[in-house]
This record gives C-alpha cells, structure tokens and sequence, in this order.
C-alpha cells in the first residue's frame, strides 16, 4: 500500500520553514527520503530506521513515529535550491523486501526569492 | 566516483516494438533495481536483482524482463511496447540486498521512453 503524503503542495518564500509528513496504513522498519526535480532523477535526501537511527543530509531534518506510522521531513531556512517534488518510499514489512520502496505520491515544493 | 549510469537517456518506440534498456550501477553496488515513473506519479517498482538473480517483481505483465549480468549491469527489456508504457524508467542501485536495515538505494538519471 502506497504512502500518504501531505501536503501536496507547499508554496514558500525562501526563508521559511516547511514540513513534509508520511504516513503509512502498515508497520514502517524504515522511511526514505528523496527530492526529485523537473526532469532529473530523484536524490536522496536521507533514511530514518526504526529504532531512531537516522542517516542523511545536514541541511534537512526529519522524525519518525513507528507507533503513529509516520514520518516528517523539516526543511528549515528554505533555499531556492530545494525547490522540487519531495517523496518518502517505505519497504514492505513482511518480507525481507529485497530493494523495493513504495513511494508516497510525491509532495511539489515551490520556493521563491 | 560515477553515480548510477543509464542508456539511453531518450528514446521514442513504436505500438507493438522491442525496448531495452541498459544500467551499470555505482562501482562496488551488487543490487540494481528498476522502476518505473509516470508523469506526476512517484516511482513504482519492477524488479530487483542481486548476484545477477531476480530478487522481487513488482505488478508488471510478463512483457517486461529483466538481467544482471557478471559485473553486476543490467538491462530492462520491454516487449510489445503500449502507449502506457510511455514513462521514465529508473535503474537504481545499492550496495547490497535488503533495504529493512538502512541500505541506500541510488537512482541514476533515468530513460524517457515515449511509445507512439
């Protein structure tokens, strides 16, 4: 089952403060972060694993509630450089989940000078 | 060092044709998967390889295959191409197999292919 994104949309000016969240309707072992812009290939941005290692970027932040199955992306200080379609992708739970993510339906952030 | 590369980078088939696509992953990665992007959508799973076996199947018809080869590339093979096929095909690459633990996963630049 696919992770819910919210919002789907996010206008900012740059500056400003944005949270990106993900929820799943399962049990989460780990959540992955990736941006993607227009016509590139999604980076990625950081993982968060139960047990509340968290393994990424400096400039972002994130939390993961395994209880609450879900997590939050904090872009803080907002640049024109994060500009782009943000998404979190979750491993199946069952199994031993052999390199398969299912994305969310992505998050567009939009920052402005 | 060289990210995940792919081939080609554009490309515009035919109803009914052949596509192959083609991946190396990061040196040093044994596992490559494909997925596959639509516009607007996020990147849905086909398959995963490691050690040059299938791994995981994602919920694609059989017209889709795929192969590892010994140092550890890869290729996608579309057979009887549909104008849904049309979408960009991602390879990506880890270091090894599962994912539970935090192994992550890299995409490369993806192909555009455009079925008309």
């Amino acid at each position: 089952q696919q992770p819910v994104q919210s919002p789907q949309a996010v206008i900012l000016r740059e500056g400003e403060d944005a949270v990106i969240n993900c929820s799943s309707s399962k049990a989460l072992y780990s959540v992955h972060w990736y941006r993607q812009k227009h016509g590139e290939a999604p980076i990625f941005l950081m993982i968060l694993l139960k047990g509340g290692e968290q393994k990424g970027h400096d400039k972002i932040s994130a939390s993961f509630n395994e209880k609450k199955q879900q997590s939050s992306l904090y872009l803080t200080a907002s640049q024109l450089s994060y500009s782009g379609t943000y998404f979190c992708g979750t491993p199946d739970a069952g199994g031993t989940s052999y390199g398969k993510l299912t994305f969310g339906q992505g998050t567009i952030l939009t920052v402005h000078p | 060092d060289a990210g995940v590369t792919q081939s080609p980078t554009h490309l515009i088939k035919t109803r009914g044709q052949h596509v192959t696509l083609r991946c190396s992953p990061i040196s040093g990665h044994k596992s490559v998967s494909w997925y596959q992007q639509v516009l607007g959508q996020g990147p849905q799973f086909i398959f995963q390889y490691y050690e040059k076996e299938e791994r995981g199947r994602g919920n694609f018809p059989d017209r889709f295959s795929a192969r590892q080869f010994p140092n550890y590339s890869s290729e996608l093979n579309v057979n009887a191409l549909l104008l849904g096929d049309s979408a960009l095909y991602l390879c990506a690459s880890s270091r090894g197999q599962g994912i539970l633990s935090g192994n992550t996963i890299y995409f490369g630049e993806g192909s555009w292919l455009t079925v008309v």
